[in-house]
């Protein structure tokens, strides 16, 4: 049971490059989330998704874009990075029911800094 | 959701309990807390959550106040491997993802 797997764990871009991140999850969950985190701040939150096939936007959308085509996978990807975009990404997943538990599973983070 | 107010920083000696306030005095009836931690860099680690009553498990207590307004967070015997950053957030289960602030940095001292 791997839980959250993010890759890659290391990534550097050059300004005006593009690229996907990829968060697995193999514990069934329907949301998944993705995070940003830059130094010395919480996470703030990109975007997320309720189940398969759904996404929304979080405090910190834009530039980028993601997608779920299948329930365990999340994709984040920046289709033209910029400097700003620098900071350490963490995906997240969980099963968001009460009646068996809301915890949320984060990865261990990408690391992405932009030249 | 509710916001939360914690301290930026504690120290705790290694052996003591640490005690972690937050003050989350918006909070409605049907939000629940939920403490997270992160530890150095790594991706932020569940500890425990609660609506009404108190909670405990193996990692820490959980005290809400009767008026649900502030919690403690309650790490019994601190560890040098507790040192890290807690989140306290507030949000109704089965919503919209969690929102974190910028937590409290506890550093426990040896």
């Amino acid at each position: 049971n791997a839980g959250v797997t993010q890759t890659p764990k290391f990534r550097v871009l050059k300004t005006g490059q593009s690229m996907t991140l990829l968060c697995a999850q193999d514990m069934n969950h329907e949301y998944m989330y993705w995070y940003r985190q830059d130094p010395g701040m919480g996470l703030r939150l990109i975007h997320y998704s309720v189940g398969e096939g759904t996404t929304a936007k979080g405090e910190v959308p834009d530039g980028y874009n993601v997608s779920r085509l299948k329930k365990q996978n999340f994709l984040l990807g920046l289709e033209s990075a910029a400097p700003s975009q620098t900071s350490v990404y963490f995906c997240a997943s969980s099963y968001q029911d009460p009646r068996v538990g809301t915890e949320a599973f984060f990865g261990q983070g990408t690391r992405l800094t932009v030249v | 959701d509710a916001k939360t107010t914690q301290p930026p920083s504690m120290d705790c000696a290694e052996g003591r309990a640490a005690n972690l306030p937050c003050n989350h005095s918006t909070i409605s009836g049907n939000e629940y807390v939920y403490w997270y931690r992160q530890i150095h860099s790594q991706g932020p680690q569940y500890i425990i959550h609660g609506l009404k009553n108190n909670e405990t498990n193996e990692m820490a207590s959980l005290i809400i106040t009767e008026d649900r307004k502030s919690s403690t967070l309650i790490l019994p015997h601190a560890t040098l491997r507790d040192t890290a950053v807690y989140y306290c957030i507030v949000g109704l289960a089965g919503n919209t993802p969690l929102v974190f602030g910028k937590g409290t940095r506890l550093s426990v001292i040896a």
